[in-house]
């Protein structure tokens, strides 16, 4: 089983400050997708990366993916309360798991007005 | 828009009951999967399915079973519930890298 750790579990933070969010394996992947969910929901997609250095942005949100494939990184800028919710990468490897998709823990984000 | 509906948001059952979850999908995709999510563990595959009738084990199947008769209905099944399974199971459909959730059944056993 392919495995993703997520730093840091818990951040809480005040509106305006800048945050960063790490998700980390040993194990190389196809791709990686960052979701984010709010309570008492389902999680909904934010972005995907499938280029090893792929940098993608989403307003004010800046994803990163390593040059092996093998972690990521969600920076956001300003933080809002808005962007208040649960965050999870998830990793795919098409050539060793198909269409398997492994989760990481989660990191909770609360940004405090 | 993708549409994942799970048939239950909130379910109260009792230990050794037979627990049938159920989940459909409105756009024809071939893979489906049933997560459960714990606080701390995120979420953990339980089974997946990438076809009609096709089932593959997932992390942690062992108290579940699925059924996939029709493309679109992804059912999980607890054969006698306990109250280890008490948790928030996700249904997601999946394609060209991206999975679409259903908005989850809160089951408690008691």
């Amino acid at each position: 089983t392919q495995l993703l750790e997520q730093s840091p579990q818990f951040l809480s933070i005040q509106e305006g400050e800048n945050l960063t969010v790490y998700c980390n394996s040993s194990s190389v992947f196809s791709s990686l997708q960052w979701y984010r969910q709010e309570p008492g929901e389902g999680p909904v997609l934010l972005v995907t990366v499938v280029t090893g250095g792929e940098v993608k942005k989403l307003k004010r949100l800046t994803f990163q993916f390593g040059d092996a494939r093998k972690d990521s990184s969600l920076h956001i800028t300003a933080a809002q309360p808005g962007d208040t919710g649960l965050y999870l990468c998830a990793g795919a490897n098409w050539e060793t798991s198909g269409s398997r998709l492994t989760f990481g823990e989660g990191t909770q984000l609360t940004v405090n007005p | 828009d993708v549409k994942v509906t799970q048939s239950s948001r909130y379910l109260v059952k009792r230990t050794g009951e037979k627990v049938f979850l159920e989940c459909v999908q409105d756009m024809d995709h071939e893979n489906m999967f049933w997560y459960r999510q714990d606080p701390g563990l995120g979420l953990r595959l339980i089974y997946f399915s990438y076809d009609v009738k096709m089932k593959e084990k997932g992390d942690i199947p062992e108290g579940y079973s699925v059924s996939r008769e029709k493309k679109e209905r992804f059912s999980l099944i607890l054969e006698s519930a306990s109250t280890n399974q008490t948790s928030m199971y996700l249904c997601a459909s999946w394609v060209n890298t991206e999975a679409f959730f259903g908005q989850g059944t809160r089951l408690t056993v008691v």
